[in-house]
């Protein structure tokens, strides 16, 4: 039983389209994050929801939108995307603040813009 | 800029020595000190903690030590084990402020 699962695990899309990626988790957490990994890998927070409020929001562009219908939800919907969006997107979840609280992470999506 | 830093890309240990990853961070506000390991293509997972009060948190096999006034902290793994090879990435808190290293991977031989 997946306690964070992304969905999709590929997507492969052009640049200039929008594609979004789903997160869910299972653990009754209240805080949800959205993780960027890049070609050198280094693993950077771009937002952070809490109890469906938005507490995180790094210089991401404005292109990159998150959504939280609900606290088991944070969902990624990305505009107009660019060659340099390709990376490996992560959700994580945690039950209270990043920092004390150890976070559970999802699977990664990895997105490729052509 | 890169608050929190491990500076070696890669290490290799012979299995039951002692694997010893480092970092190094900038701000000295940060409170709260973490470790998370990661196979490929999985997401990473919480390994261990300690808290800027502290300066030494064991768990099995693995402990963390912290040096405040040198802004380091390491993770040590003993023994070390085939399947401890993965990237291990520190990380540090502060509030809503967090950040993870850049990693390490760890390979274990044996």
């Amino acid at each position: 039983d997946t306690a964070v699962s992304q969905t999709p695990k590929y997507l492969v899309t052009q640049m200039g389209n929008d594609k979004s990626i789903k997160c869910e988790q299972n653990l009754g957490h209240d805080t949800m994050y959205w993780y960027k990994q890049d070609s050198k890998k280094f693993l950077k927070i771009m937002f952070s929801y809490n109890n469906k409020e938005l507490i995180i929001n790094e210089t991401v562009p404005n292109r990159f939108s998150p959504k939280s219908p609900d606290k088991a939800h944070l969902n990624l919907h990305i505009n107009s995307l660019e060659l340099g969006d390709s990376a490996v997107y992560f959700c994580a979840s945690s039950q209270g603040r990043a920092g004390f609280h150890e976070q559970y992470f999802g699977p990664g999506t990895r997105l490729t813009v052509t | 800029d890169q608050q929190v830093k491990q500076n070696s890309p890669s290490l290799s240990v012979q299995e039951g020595r002692i694997s010893i990853l480092n970092c190094d961070y900038t701000n000295s506000m940060f409170d709260y000190f973490l470790w998370y390991k990661k196979y490929p293509a999985e997401g990473p997972t919480f390994l261990i903690s300690i808290s800027s009060i502290k300066d030494k948190n064991e768990d099995g096999r693995f402990t963390v030590f912290l040096n405040k006034s040198a802004k380091h902290l390491s993770l040590h793994i003993v023994p070390s084990q085939p399947g401890d090879s993965a990237v291990y990435f520190c990380a540090a808190s502060k509030g809503n402020q967090f950040y993870f290293g850049t990693g390490t991977s760890l390979t274990v031989i044996p």
